[in-house]
């Protein structure tokens, strides 16, 4: 069954720091794309991130890179230099397959960063 | 600027009675969804939506029902055979698996609608 695993479920970063959020995945497919989506407390969901399986190399957006390791079936988020307002909760997502609408979400790690 | 929007951002009703959440987003996207989150925990899907007049059941169906008459717009109707229907809930759109061009299809979320039920 496909699934989403976050093992964290709280993590605290000194400012300034870099911090990584761990996830595994599973899935049968070869097609998939896994998405990181940042949730502050007014509840809205941001997207951060995304990997698709066939993307040879990590993406990087700003502050944000995937660490993608497709044998070990992990797409791990580093924020580098945390800031104050990276405070939040944080979600890995899976979208299964080519052509399909379906989106499987992990429970998610609070992130505090400390000043 | 484009975007979803949901109203109101908290509701309250009383248990036994039907409600309805809205959803309206102006990126014209083909696909919506409406997601249930409870505290501590991830999102799981209720419905989702690829084309107007055309809908599928998500992993928590029961209780919910929606329509998609328009391409704008995806309300849902929290019933009152759903037993546990207090909850935060989100609408989110993304572009279609079928459109040219894009290859993440991320959702784009709307603010949220917290229902509480007494």
């Amino acid at each position: 069954a496909q699934k989403i695993t976050q093992t964290q479920p709280g993590m605290f970063v000194q400012e300034k720091e870099a911090v990584t959020l761990d996830c595994t995945y599973d899935t049968s497919d070869q097609s998939y794309g896994l998405f990181w989506y940042k949730q502050p407390s007014s509840g809205e969901m941001i997207f951060l991130i995304y990997q698709g399986s066939y993307d040879e190399q990590n993406a990087t957006e700003g502050r944000y890179s995937l660490n993608f390791q497709k044998a070990r079936k992990s797409a791990n988020l580093v924020i580098s230099a945390s800031q104050l307002g990276d405070s939040a909760m944080y979600f890995c997502a899976m979208r299964e397959g080519w052509g399909t609408y379906k989106y499987i979400f992990g429970t998610g790690t609070r992130l505090k960063v400390l000043a | 600027d484009g975007g979803i929007t949901q109203s109101p951002k908290y509701l309250f009703r009383k248990e036994g009675q039907n409600v309805t959440l809205s959803c309206e987003q102006n990126l014209n996207h083909d696909a919506m969804y409406w997601y249930r989150q409870d505290p501590g925990q991830g999102l799981r899907l209720i419905y989702y939506s690829q084309i107007v007049n055309d809908f599928q059941k998500g992993d928590i169906a029961e209780g919910y029902s929606v329509s998609r008459e328009k391409k704008e717009s995806f309300p849902l109707t929290v019933t009152s055979a759903q037993k546990n229907p207090t909850a935060f809930y989100l609408c989110a759109s993304s572009i279609g698996p079928t459109s040219g061009g894009a290859t993440s299809y991320e959702q784009y979320f709307g603010p949220g609608t917290r229902l509480t039920v007494t």
